[in-house]
């Protein structure tokens, strides 16, 4: 079984778009993040969730809002699309926000802005 | 945060040890070392984390001198299937901050 699960692993829109990515973990993790990973390879966190509570928002355009309906999901919805959204979306969990829990990421959402 | 820095490429063949140092010269006394190994179009996985001294698991060891402003992560033997980008972290709490990685290329 696939312990973060993102979908979709694809997604080609058009700029100015609506779209969201859902991120479910089957580990029983309190804690879920969002990163986002440019085309240099360096990955940034956006979000950081702990039992379904927002605890860590970086810098990141209010068109991106994190829903976290319970705490093995947490969304992405990300609106009015823009050429530099294009990235790889990775989700991930921890167990706790401890600096020794290690973080559990998925395979990431490619998401291309035409 | 602390800024660490690792070579951005290294070359292996297999069944070789490979040693990956990473520096972070500004560590705090909460701050955590971690790698992460990265594959094409996958997620990072956790390899190993320590404080201090040194931290063996199935998959690697991890080396850290007393001062702990560096650390050198240890793959033993490694395989074709080596081949990815190591990334070092040091942060406090659940903050990850990734830099650019090393992308260890291991030939036949």
């Amino acid at each position: 079984d696939t312990a973060v699960s993102q979908t979709p692993k694809y997604l080609v829109t058009q700029m100015g778009n609506d779209k969201s990515i859902k991120c479910e973990q089957n580990l029983g993790h309190d804690t879920m993040y969002w990163y986002k990973q440019d085309s240099k390879k360096f990955l940034k966190i956006m979000f950081s969730y702990n039992n379904k509570e927002l605890i860590i928002n970086e810098t990141v355009p209010n068109r991106f809002s994190p829903k976290s309906p319970d705490k093995a999901h947490l969304n992405l919805h990300i609106n009015s699309l823009e050429l530099g959204d294009s990235a790889v979306y990775f989700c991930a969990s921890s167990r706790g926000q401890g600096a020794n829990q290690p973080q559990h990421f998925g395979d990431g959402t490619r998401l291309s802005i035409l | 945060l602390a800024k660490t820095t690792q070579p951005i490429s290294m070359d292996s063949y297999e069944g070789q040890e490979v040693n990956i140092t990473c520096s972070h010269n500004n560590i705090a006394t909460n701050d955590y070392i971690t790698w992460y190994q990265q594959f094409p179009s996958q997620g990072p996985r956790f390899i190993i984390q320590g404080y201090k001294t040194k931290v063996t698991n199935e998959v690697a060891s991890l080396f850290i001198p007393a001062d702990r402003k560096s650390s050198t992560l240890s793959l033993p033997r490694v395989s074709l299937s080596d081949t990815a980008v190591y990334y070092c972290l040091v942060n406090p709490g659940n903050m990850l901050t990734f830099g650019g990685g090393t992308r260890l290329m291991v030939k036949p």
